[in-house]
C-alpha cells in the first residue's frame, strides 16, 4: 500500500498523559500536513511541512502539541499532559504541493482522553 | 463571516434525483478549489478539483463563479453510495506568500431508496 498511513488508528489515554502518532506520508511527496476533526466539524488545520521544514503552525494549537518531521519522510505529532478536550481524530495528509494542492489523507488516529 | 462558508444540510433526496451544493468564499486571493467527500468515521478524499471553465467527471459537476465568489457541485442520478458529506476546501495566497487551504464544514447529503 502506497498511501498515506498512520499508527495507531486507535488511542485511549487518560488526561495528563502525554501520547504521539506517527504518520507516514506517499513517499514522493513533500508536503505534509496534521488535521484534528471532531464530529459534525471539518478538519481544523494544525500545522504542516514543506520537506522537514515547519513552515507553519495554528494559533490554536497550545504549546502542549508538537510536531516533527527530522528526515522530511514520516512525521510525528506529540501532546503532552493530555486533555478531554483534545479527543478527536488527528489526520495526516500528504501533497506534492504547488496550485493543484491535492491532499491524500491517512484513515487517522481516534484519541480519547479519558 | 466564516472564510468557506456551506450550507450543512442534511440534503435528502431520493435515488435517481439530482443534488446541487454551494460554498461561498470571502478572500479574493483564493487561487485553487477543490471539492472532497468524507464517509462517516472515514477520512477525506479528493473528489475533484473545481477549474475556471467548470468540469465535469462522469455524474459529478463543478463549477466556479469567481465573480460571485462561489463554487458549486451537482451531482446526477444519484446513487446510495454517494450518502457522505461534502467538503469544499480553497486554497489561499497567506500575507508571507504563504498558500494555506481553508475547509469548510461540510454538506451531509443522504440518498435515500
Amino acid at each position: 500500500d502506497t498511501g498515506v498511513s498512520q499508527d495507531p488508528r486507535h488511542k485511549i489515554t487518560k488526561r495528563g498523559q502525554n501520547v504521539t502518532f506517527r504518520c507516514d506520508p506517499i513517499s514522493e511527496h513533500n508536503r505534509l500536513y496534521w488535521y484534528r476533526q471532531t464530529l459534525g466539524q471539518g478538519p481544523e488545520f494544525l500545522t504542516y511541512f514543506q520537506n522537514e521544514a515547519q513552515l507553519e503552525k495554528s494559533r490554536l494549537l497550545s504549546d502542549r502539541f508538537s510536531a516533527e518531521r527530522p528526515k522530511g519522510s514520516f512525521s510525528t505529532l506529540e501532546i503532552q499532559r493530555t486533555e478531554q478536550g483534545d479527543s478527536a481524530m488527528y489526520l495526516c495528509a500528504s501533497s506534492l504541493g504547488g496550485l493543484g494542492e491535492k491532499l491524500f489523507f491517512g484513515s487517522g488516529t481516534q484519541l480519547s482522553v479519558l | 463571516r466564516k472564510e468557506v462558508e456551506q450550507d450543512p444540510g442534511p440534503f435528502n433526496v431520493p435515488e435517481g434525483a439530482t443534488v446541487a451544493f454551494n460554498c461561498t468564499y470571502s478572500n479574493s486571493a483564493s487561487q485553487s478549489f477543490f471539492w472532497y467527500r468524507q464517509d462517516c468515521r472515514k477520512e477525506p478524499k479528493l473528489l475533484m478539483s473545481v477549474y475556471s471553465s467548470g468540469n465535469e467527471d462522469g455524474r459529478f459537476t463543478a463549477q466556479l463563479n469567481r465573480a460571485s465568489q462561489y463554487i458549486s457541485l451537482l451531482i446526477r442520478d444519484s446513487k446510495l453510495s454517494d450518502s457522505a458529506t461534502y467538503l469544499c476546501v480553497v486554497l489561499v495566497l497567506n500575507a508571507g506568500n504563504n498558500r494555506k487551504l481553508i475547509w469548510g464544514l461540510g454538506t451531509s447529503l443522504a440518498v435515500n431508496p
